[in-house]
């Protein structure tokens, strides 16, 4: 079966500073990775996703993933943090496209915090 | 604009009583997906259904019951039997077949058992 780990329920950072946050996956095929951010009492919105080929992919508002097959991750990452990307973000995975018949299955989420 | 909508945004409910949470898409997806989502628990998958008139039980599908009638529409029941039903609610969506189709999700709706 598959699972997801998020190392960290809350990460803190000061505006400009590098964003990282962390996650692992476990999964018996080649997985598809999921990045989503989620605002207070809003639903979730997709950041990135891995599928195949390239390993870094870019996502919106500045956000970029890197699948490293050999340490099972798929780390978030952002060079210069903004108050505005502040909210909860969940890793996903799924053993087939787009979540399938299982759906996707989520990490417990990390809550970004900015500091000024 | 095309998305997905939930109804109502925020819902009480006496202990004992059914509630529905609406969900509609005109995204034109095939499948729809229930989730709920508890403080520090992330997602988990209530009920799925990959085409009308078809759906499956999730990982927590006990206390919950849904329909799929029409393309659009996936409503989510939470009964009586449901013995912790507060949290918040997600539904989402996503087209049927190929590589790189993604999930997309609902505002939410928030339960709160009186």
């Amino acid at each position: 079966a598959q699972s997801v780990t998020q190392l960290g329920s809350h990460v803190s950072v000061s505006e400009g500073a590098l964003v990282l946050l962390r996650c692992n996956y476990s999964s018996s095929v080649p997985p598809y990775l999921f990045w989503y951010v989620q605002y207070p009492n809003q639903g979730l919105q997709l950041l990135l996703k891995y599928t195949t080929g390239a390993t870094l992919v870019k996502g919106i508002n500045g956000f970029e993933a890197e699948f490293k097959k050999s340490e099972t991750s798929f780390h978030l990452t952002k060079p210069s943090a903004h108050m505005s990307d502040a909210a909860e973000y969940f890793c996903a995975v799924s053993e087939v496209p787009g979540g399938g018949a299982d759906g996707l299955t989520f990490g417990k989420g990390t809550h970004l915090i900015i500091q000024p | 604009d095309g998305g997905i909508t939930q109804s109502p945004k925020y819902l009480f409910r006496k202990e004992g009583q059914n509630v529905t949470l609406s969900c509609e898409q005109n995204l034109n997806h095939d499948a729809m997906y229930w989730y709920r989502q508890d403080p520090g628990q992330g997602l988990r998958l209530i009920y799925y259904s990959q085409i009308v008139n078809d759906f499956q039980k999730g990982d927590i599908a006990e206390g919950y019951s849904v329909s799929r009638e029409k393309k659009e529409s996936f409503p989510l029941t939470v009964t009586s039997a449901q013995k912790n039903p507060t949290a918040f609610y997600l539904c989402a969506s996503r087209i049927s077949g190929g590589p790189t189709n993604t999930q997309y999700f609902g505002p939410g709706t928030r339960l709160t058992v009186l």
